[in-house]
């Protein structure tokens, strides 16, 4: 069974305080590991795609890496406006169906 | 483009009414789904579609129905509600069910909040 684990499940920072949050996932032959951001109230909105262990993508102050067994995804110097629920999902070569993980919520305080 | 549109954003229903809770998108995607996302359970799939006339289960279909007739719509449709189903659903579109070029961008719609007293 597909899973996916989001660590921590809540993050407080000050603005300016760079930090990573961590997702851990266990599928069958990794087809795509995908982070989302969701507002409050709001649909998850897409953010990277990453296929293969060592690869990595930038937007702006987020960078997302990959390794066999983890991602990453690194917050530079945040802003207030990154506050938001982060979500993960992987999914396995089989089935193409993401399993998202339950998100961690940033904070982060001007 | 419209991207996925979801309606209606709030809905309040009595234990046993039944409803169709609409999903479309104007991007011309093979693959939809549904989900919903409860509070510290995180996204799960109820029902999903890979192509007009094409659905199947995900993790929680039990009380859903769905159909597929075009490429543009994907109802969802909750038989007889029970307290159990009040959540948060989202629907959501992808470019092709995982093929070769696919790009695996999946699209979210705004959600509509279910309560059922």
């Amino acid at each position: 069974e597909d899973q996916v684990t989001q660590s921590p499940e809540a993050l407080r920072l000050q603005e300016g305080e760079s930090s990573s949050l961590n997702c851990s996932y266990t599928v069958s032959g990794l087809r795509g590991l995908f982070w989302y951001r969701q507002d409050p109230g709001k649909g998850p909105e897409f953010l990277f795609t990453l296929y293969s262990a060592g690869e990595e993508k930038e937007k702006e102050r987020l960078k997302a890496t990959l390794t066999k067994k983890e991602s990453f995804l690194h917050i530079t110097a945040p802003k207030p406006e990154d506050s938001a629920t982060y979500l993960c999902a992987a999914a396995s070569g089989g089935s193409y169906i993401p399993t998202f993980g339950r998100g961690t919520s940033l904070i982060v305080h001007p | 483009n419209a991207g996925v549109t979801q309606t209606p954003k709030f809905q309040v229903l009595k234990t046993g009414q039944s409803m169709t809770l609409q999903c479309a998108q104007d991007m011309n995607h093979e693959y939809m789904s549904w989900y919903r996302q409860d509070p510290g359970m995180g996204l799960r799939l109820i029902h999903y579609s890979v192509g007009a006339g094409i659905t199947d289960q995900g993790e929680v279909p039990n009380g859903y129905n769905v159909s597929r007739s075009t490429t543009e719509d994907f109802p969802l449709r909750l038989l007889s509600a029970a307290p159990s189903q009040t959540s948060v659903y989202f629907c959501a579109s992808r470019e092709e069910a995982g093929g070769a070029y696919s790009t695996d961008t999946q699209y979210f719609g705004p959600g509509t909040r279910l309560t059922v007293l």
